[in-house]
């Protein structure tokens, strides 16, 4: 009965490679988001889908591309890996309600570049 | 106050007292402030999310308050277990349909 389940956990590739994560919410939630905590735990917002929309870009290097195929699903494909990619990256899910947005966190993928 | 900010950093608590950390936040084109407790190997997970200035949440020993018009919450932890020591993280969310979170305080309570 897993909410937010993302695959992989862990996820170790070297320099130059392409690879993905994929990540899936059973709450009927419209609205998922990938996260990157970085170096100094720092939880900042990549990307945000909406019924499969985007709605949020941050400043992403474009070799980051998010993937909707449907409002339960939010992959997040990387081009040409570099050694600064190396960080958790969280999946999350809400209801797009201006009065909460409460985010509901996947257990996270932690990608190793070396 | 441009970002969302926390303090402080960490903190250590003996069990079974209380204690108290801040968010601090900008004021303008606010929507609602929230706290997650974040367990270490764990994932972050929702305590409050609060809109109103004033607004005030509880959940058994924990509590918060908000103040809109200045920019801050308190979070407020009574009679501290072991069980509490995680990580407090705070967030933003504005106009822009995104959440900002501070750095968070890292709470650790001493048997």
């Amino acid at each position: 009965d897993t909410a937010v389940s993302q695959t992989p956990k862990y996820l170790v590739t070297q320099m130059g490679n392409d690879k993905s994560i994929k990540c899936e919410q059973n709450l009927g939630h419209d609205t998922m988001y990938w996260y990157k905590q970085d170096s100094k735990k720092f939880l900042k917002i990549m990307f945000s889908y909406n019924n499969k929309e985007l709605i949020i870009n941050e400043t992403v290097p474009n070799r980051f591309s998010p993937k909707s195929p449907d409002k339960a699903h939010l992959n997040l494909h990387i081009n040409s890996l570099e050694l600064g990619d190396s960080a958790v990256y969280f999946c999350a899910s809400s209801v797009r309600d201006r009065s909460s947005y409460e985010q509901y966190f996947g257990p996270g993928t932690r990608l190793t570049v070396t | 106050i441009l970002n969302v900010e926390q303090s402080p950093q960490s903190l250590h608590v003996q069990e079974g007292d209380s204690t108290n950390f801040t968010c601090s936040f900008p004021s303008s084109n606010f929507y609602a402030l929230h706290w997650y407790r974040w367990e270490t190997a764990k994932s972050p997970e929702a305590l409050f999310v609060m809109t109103l200035n004033g607004d005030e949440k509880k959940k058994g020993r924990i509590s918060a308050t908000l103040n809109t018009k200045e920019g801050y919450s308190y979070l407020y932890i009574k009679g501290s277990q072991p069980e509490d020591s995680a990580t407090y993280l705070c967030a933003r969310f504005g106009g822009n349909e995104k959440l900002t979170f501070g750095t968070g305080t890292r709470l650790t309570i001493i048997p």
